[in-house]
């Protein structure tokens, strides 16, 4: 157990919806990534945020967006879903500014029928 | 270009047997830290060891050993005494920046090892 939590598990939904995942990171990481796994790119980096701020941007879609609350939980919001969103979406945390691991979460598998 | 490069999609390998994975990297920074990640059938991304540019000596975790060979630009990951439960898929990764930097990790295809009774 890595000790990033994250929510929901699975989420089975329509092309055109919009979904949030939900990410905790480790207590006391200030660090949160998210990343995209799909069969045919890979994992992909999505978006970081550090202590409430967003710092770095990858390959996220303009259709897809995130937030990082005060008590530093965060959030993914994926709207006007397509069949291509299907993937494993995960959160990472990292402390940030001593240590370099990123501990993952067990992921949130989308599923966009 | 491929900044990670893993040119192994699938490996077998005896139980009890050592197994390198291999990894080859690619940047222009002076620092820069190198991962593996396991990845189970149950999909959470597990960190096995960290290698740090300018470490000299070799990381080892237990029975996971990172062969680093910075002027080759390669990071293998070198797993002694298989068991069963090390069948997985494995990622290289690599993050690029000065130590305690909290950059993004970029990601290799990732190899699948089969371990065999």
């Amino acid at each position: 157990d890595s000790g990033v939590t994250q929510t929901p598990k699975h989420l089975i939904t329509a092309t055109g919806q919009r979904v949030t995942l939900r990410c905790s990171p480790r207590s006391g990481d200030l660090s949160v990534y998210w990343y995209q796994q799909s069969l045919d790119q890979g994992l992909q980096f999505l978006i970081q945020y550090y202590n409430g701020e967003e710092r770095a941007k990858g390959n996220i879609l303009e259709r897809f967006s995130a937030q990082q609350f005060p008590d530093l939980h965060s959030e993914l919001n994926l709207s006007s879903l397509e069949l291509g969103d299907s993937a494993l979406y995960f959160c990472a945390s990292s402390v940030g500014l001593a240590y370099n691991e990123q501990f993952f979460g067990p992921g949130t598998r989308l599923t966009v029928l | 270009a491929q900044k990670i490069t893993q040119t192994q999609p699938g490996m077998f390998v005896q139980e009890k047997e050592a197994v390198t994975l291999d990894c080859t990297y690619d940047t222009s920074d002076q620092s820069y830290g190198l991962f593996w990640y396991k990845q189970p059938s149950s999909g959470e991304m597990i960190f096995l060891i960290y290698q740090g540019s300018y470490d000299e000596q070799n990381a080892t975790e237990g029975r996971y050993s990172l062969n680093f060979q910075k002027a080759r630009k390669s990071a293998n990951l070198v797993i002694s005494a298989s068991q069963l439960g090390d069948s997985a898929m494995y990622f290289c990764a690599m993050r690029e920046g000065p130590r305690g930097g909290n950059t993004p990790l970029v990601f290799g295809k990732g190899t699948r090892l089969s371990v065999i009774a």
